[in-house]
């Protein structure tokens, strides 16, 4: 089965940029999308497709899917942003699609 | 407005049958790329995709739970019925509806019930 790799955690002072890698094989072939999951609140799309936002998510958000990496980037990091951040795809690789999720990076903002 | 409301016991012994309802309002499971899918979250773990059905009633499953797992719709309540058999400890988690978008044969969730916490334990 398909495996999405996420580092544990990125940490970045606020107004800087954070970049949340996930490796896949060959991940720029497949559509790529990210859920913020808040401490106690339920998780929230913030990019599906690669790079499109959905009504009502920043513009500092933003993605792109390139090689063995997509990559979430948050602009101008600020304290609200502070969550985990998981990567997910469709994978119709094998004998039965299925939904893959990454293993969630923890944002912390210093 | 879309919402999804999970409902459902909050304890649950193990080997016993665990049974969720979602209830949901502002779209509908017809023709058009909207379903709604299953997803939970054990404590401290990563989200993981359970089930997703689709308005002609096709079911999908996790690969994994597939043997476990029956998912079924009541389109006229709005509901989707989710059921996990021999529950284990393992399966105690946090259990989230969700709206699945389905585009070019490719699924994503972009609205999320709360979720409804389940524990499993004697």
């Amino acid at each position: 089965s398909y495996v999405l790799t996420q580092p544990p955690s990125v940490s970045v002072a606020p107004g800087t940029t954070a970049r949340i890698p996930c490796g896949g094989s060959a991940i720029a072939g497949r559509s790529v999308h990210w859920y913020q999951k808040k401490s106690g609140l339920a998780p929230v799309l913030v990019i599906y497709f690669d790079n499109d936002r959905p009504s009502g998510i920043a513009e500092r958000f933003s993605g792109s899917n390139s090689g063995n990496t997509a990559t979430l980037t948050i602009s101008r990091v600020e304290a609200g942003d502070e969550a985990d951040y998981y990567c997910q795809v469709w994978d119709t690789s094998g004998d039965h699609p299925d939904v893959v999720f990454g293993e969630g990076t923890k944002l912390t903002v210093l | 407005q879309v919402t999804l409301k999970e409902s459902g016991p909050a304890l649950v012994k193990p080997t016993q049958t665990l049974t969720l309802t979602c209830s949901f309002s502002g779209f509908s499971l017809t023709p058009g790329g909207m379903d709604v899918s299953w997803i939970r979250q054990p404590p401290g773990k990563a989200l993981e995709w359970l089930a997703r059905i689709d308005w002609r009633g096709t079911e999908f499953y996790s690969t994994s739970l597939k043997t476990r797992l029956t998912i079924s719709k009541d389109t006229s309540k709005n509901q989707v019925v989710i059921t996990m058999t021999n529950v284990e400890p393992v399966d105690t988690a946090t259990y989230y509806c969700t709206r699945s978008i389905v585009l070019a044969g490719i699924v994503y969730f972009d609205v999320w019930g709360r979720g409804t916490p389940v524990i499993v334990s004697s």
